[in-house]
């Protein structure tokens, strides 16, 4: 069974960081693109970046282009976002997901508050 | 930075037909996949490659696509399909990734 499971969301200041994870397993990691997800509260799905299967290609939406990192580490199966000089308005629960293509699994999400 | 254009809310009595409709420039060249998403829920693929059904996805959902116009449509809605639709696809290099602007479906 696939299973991606999110963590290292939580309350942070504007201008601040914060790294994410997402743990993946029943399906060959190594294989596949990952993506990461968000949703502010309210609103509608935003595709943020995606990685490569060998991390030698990496993509971003506009708005996040050298402020977040998208990497992976196949030996442990896991896909990070380190999230640098963050704003108020990307307060989101943030999705990590397997890239069929396109998106067909996903974890649950983990909230990234960033509030003063 | 490339757009998908969905209505704010489609409504359907029980048994009727809903259609979704998703624009966009680059359609008559990317798929158009569709996604639902509940309340509190992750969201769950229900079309790909336009048309194509994954296993579990009652077969009232279809999709289509024409030109720069992509259409899920959900035949005899019931209530439980209540939910936001998405759909997703790719700008003209394939790079940029992008979902539509969602539509909330009513089934009262």
């Amino acid at each position: 069974e696939v299973q991606l499971v999110e963590s290292g969301g939580g309350l942070v200041q504007p201008g601040g960081s914060l790294r994410l994870s997402c743990a993946a397993s029943g399906f060959t990691f190594s294989n596949y693109w990952m993506t990461w997800v968000r949703q502010a509260p309210g609103k509608g799905l935003e595709w943020v970046a995606n990685i490569k299967p060998d991390g030698s290609e990496k993509y971003y939406v506009d708005s996040v282009r050298g402020r977040f990192t998208i990497s992976r580490d196949n030996a442990r199966n896991s896909v990070y976002l380190q999230l640098n000089s963050l704003r108020a308005e990307e307060t989101a629960v943030y999705y990590c997901a397997r890239e069929g293509p396109p998106p067909d699994y996903w974890g649950q999400g983990t909230l990234v508050t960033v509030s003063s | 930075s490339y757009e998908l254009t969905q209505p704010p809310s489609v409504s359907v009595s029980p048994g009727q037909t809903a259609r979704i409709t998703c624009s966009g420039d680059a359609l008559p060249k990317k798929y158009a996949y569709w996604y639902q998403q509940k309340s509190g829920q992750a969201p769950v693929l229900v079309i790909y490659d336009d048309s194509k059904r994954p296993s579990g996805i009652p077969e009232r959902f279809s999709g289509s696509s024409s030109g720069t116009m992509a259409t899920l449509t959900i035949s005899g809605a019931q209530v439980e399909d209540e939910a936001d639709y998405y759909c997703y696809s790719t700008d003209s290099s394939g790079y940029q990734k992008v979902f539509g602007t969602g539509t909330k479906v009513t089934v009262l």
